[in-house]
């Protein structure tokens, strides 16, 4: 059975960080491109970033979280990561880990069940 | 960026009913459409991809169509398990666009 599972969320002040992880299973990981998606509370959906299946170029995000969040995986790990600096309160949200479907970039097939980040003093 | 908007942003309806949702893309994206499910709580869930493919595992009451920047979801006769939240995506170009969400609610 193809599974994502998230960890890694909790309550962390402004301008702190946090590091978010994904373990993958039932699947060839490295086949696979990813990306990151959250969702504030009571929000919609908002696409954070991508990282193709090797890893390498191109990686993309978006433009609340450039220069603050950086996407990286390990495909020895099936694992893939999000680590996140300078983290506002505008960045609470459930983060869910979204495996784009075999030869698109974010066209999802797969979403984990999400991982909570709380920014707040 | 392509902006996706959804219509109408909430909807009551009627067990056995069938309802439409509509999602219109700010620039022609192809059949680069996707449909999510999502209910309280949960993470959402793929329901329809290319505009009108069915995902696996998903009943045929639900199907997508339409191409460039007009789309729509269907749902032929709703069942109680259908009333939750319903997105619209395009994957044509970065970043990837959702819409805001329908909110289908029992009438």
């Amino acid at each position: 059975e193809v599974q994502l599972v998230e960890s890694g969320g909790g309550l962390v002040q402004p301008g702190g960080s946090l590091r978010l992880s994904c373990a993958a299973s039932g699947f060839t990981f490295s086949d696979y491109n990813m990306n990151w998606v959250r969702q504030a509370p009571g929000k919609g959906l908002e696409w954070v970033s991508f990282i193709t299946g090797g890893g390498s170029s191109p990686i993309y995000y978006a433009d609340s979280v450039k220069g603050r969040f950086t996407i990286s995986r390990d495909n020895a790990k099936n694992s893939l990561y999000l680590q996140m600096n300078s983290l506002r309160a505008e960045d609470t949200a459930v983060y869910y880990c979204a495996r784009g479907r075999s030869g698109t970039f974010y066209q999802v097939d797969t979403w984990g069940q999400g991982t909570l980040v709380t920014v707040s003093s | 960026d392509i902006q996706m908007t959804q219509s109408p942003s909430s909807l009551s309806a009627s067990v056995g009913d069938r309802v439409t949702i509509t999602c219109r893309a700010s620039q022609s994206i192809g059949s680069s459409l996707s449909w999510y499910q999502q209910k309280p709580g949960k993470a959402p869930k793929v329901l329809i991809y290319g505009a009108s493919s069915l995902q696996s595992g998903v009943p045929p009451r639900f199907s997508g169509s339409g191409s460039g920047t007009d789309f729509t979801l269907a749902i032929s006769s709703l069942q109680p398990e259908d009333f939750a939240t319903y997105y619209c995506q395009q994957s044509s170009r970065t970043p990837p666009t959702f819409g805001q969400g329908t909110e289908l609610e029992i009438k």
